[in-house]
């Protein structure tokens, strides 16, 4: 089954405590994408990837750090997490072709203390 | 840059009424236009799309027409169903770089029985 899939789906820590979102894909896609979902915001893009070793900023990347050393893996690291980074993440990933739709994990809902 | 508005919500019907939400947005060049879905707790679902101008995208008895002179990509249903209720998002691929997604604020739309 073609599926996104992020770990941990909750996690409530506190500021300045160094945490890892993981995100995996089995679709062999080329681009990979994070997100931030905001009350009457939408999401928000945060960095993405376009192949191996490839990344680049969003709209919202102050405070997140993304690596790419594997075409199906695609971690969202928040060295030192704030409050003001409590949301819900989202993982995607799409073909390189910007035409075909993305598709996504089903959240990780971040609470930071 | 690209930009996307969405009618505001919440939007409250009743079964088998008539459902339009609002989808205007800003681009430069031909972008991809999208609804996506997002049901209580889960991911993004891409519910249908449109690549070019006068396409229609339907599914599950959803519409949306691509209006270039009008900017526009309304949702419609002609008869909702209380399973249809959930968030709604409008979203645009850009037709330049990376193609980023760019998503209106979403719509919550519930269906009374």
């Amino acid at each position: 089954e073609a599926q996104v899939t992020q770990n941990p789906r909750y996690l409530i820590t506190v500021t300045g405590k160094k945490l890892t979102v993981t995100c995996s894909q089995n679709m062999n896609h080329e681009y990979m994408s994070w997100y931030r979902q905001d009350p009457g915001l939408g999401l928000r893009q945060i960095y993405y990837s376009m192949n191996v070793e490839v990344t680049d900023k969003g709209d919202v990347p102050e405070g997140y750090k993304v690596s790419r050393k594997e075409k199906r893996n695609f971690p969202l690291i928040l060295e030192s997490p704030s409050p003001n980074q409590t949301s819900l993440y989202f993982c995607a990933s799409r073909d390189i072709d910007g035409n075909q739709p993305q598709h996504f994990g089903d959240g990780t809902r971040l609470s930071i203390l | 840059g690209n930009s996307v508005t969405q009618m505001e919500g919440p939007v409250t019907l009743s079964e088998e009424a008539f459902l339009t939400i609002n989808c205007t947005y800003t681009a430069t060049g031909y972008p991809s236009l999208f609804w996506y879905v997002q049901y209580p707790g889960e991911g993004l679902q891409l519910l249908l799309k449109a690549t070019k101008a006068d396409d229609k995208g339907s599914n599950k008895g959803f519409e949306a027409t691509y209006r270039k002179e009008t900017t526009s990509f309304h949702l419609e249903k002609g008869s909702v169903q209380v399973s249809d209720s959930a968030v709604y998002f409008c979203a645009l691929s850009g037709s330049r770089g990376a193609q980023k997604l760019v998503f209106g604020q979403g719509t919550r739309l519930t269906i009374n029985p």
